[in-house]
């Protein structure tokens, strides 16, 4: 059975405290692994694609990486408004469509300053 | 601005009586999907469709109904089967081959 795991559940960082988000994955047939952050009581805003081990993106504080189990989500030096609740998603074969998503339960993000 | 609207944010529902989640898109992206949320859990595919006049389910489909008339519009009805309705409603819409989904705002669902 495909599966997506996040860990941990929930991560309180101090502002510029780095840390990193995981997400591993058991599925056959990956297509891309994404990220999503999501605010209380929102629709999840899309971060990045990734499609193949060793492969690697960054947008201002965060870098995905993936590798042929997981992917991580670093964050480094994070902000207040970093706060968030951060999806990871695999994309694999789905019935008839070229694949649909399949989500983690999250890692909800609080930074203190 | 392209993106996607969901109406109403909030809802409310008597048991028994089925309500539509309205879902629309000016991204002339051909597939759309809806998803639930509940707390602690993961997104969960409800229905999904790729072209019009075509929709498919997905792996929690009991209780609720689809129709894709139009490219830009997937309205979801929670029916009265549907026997744990209150959750977080997203919708999403994609083009198929390229990968991102792009999301509304959600609509959040409650029983009386």
């Amino acid at each position: 059975e495909d599966q997506v795991t996040q860990s941990p559940e929930a991560l309180r960082l101090q502002e510029g405290e780095s840390s990193s988000l995981n997400c591993s994955y058991t599925v056959s047939g990956l297509r891309g692994l994404f990220w999503y952050r999501q605010d209380p009581g929102k629709g999840p805003e899309f971060l990045f694609t990734l499609y193949s081990a060793g492969e690697e993106k960054e947008k201002e504080r965060l870098k995905a990486t993936l590798t042929k189990k997981e992917s991580f989500l670093h964050i480094t030096a994070p902000k207040p408004e970093d706060s968030a609740t951060y999806l990871c998603a695999v994309q694999v074969p789905y019935g008839g469509s070229q694949g649909n998503l399949i989500f983690g339960k999250g890692t909800k993000l609080s930074v203190k300053p | 601005d392209g993106g996607i609207t969901q109406s109403p944010k909030y809802l409310f529902r008597k048991e028994g009586q089925n309500v539509t989640l309205s879902c629309e898109q000016n991204l002339n992206h051909d597939a759309m999907y809806w998803y639930r949320q509940d707390p602690g859990q993961g997104l969960r595919l409800i229905y999904y469709s790729q072209i019009v006049n075509d929709f498919q389910k997905g792996d929690i489909a009991e209780g609720y109904s689809v129709s894709r008339e139009k490219k830009e519009s997937f309205p979801l009805t929670v029916t009265s089967a549907q026997k744990n309705p209150t959750a977080f409603y997203l919708c999403a819409s994609d083009i198929p081959g390229y990968n991102e989904q792009f999301f509304g705002p959600g609509t959040r669902l409650t029983v009386l």
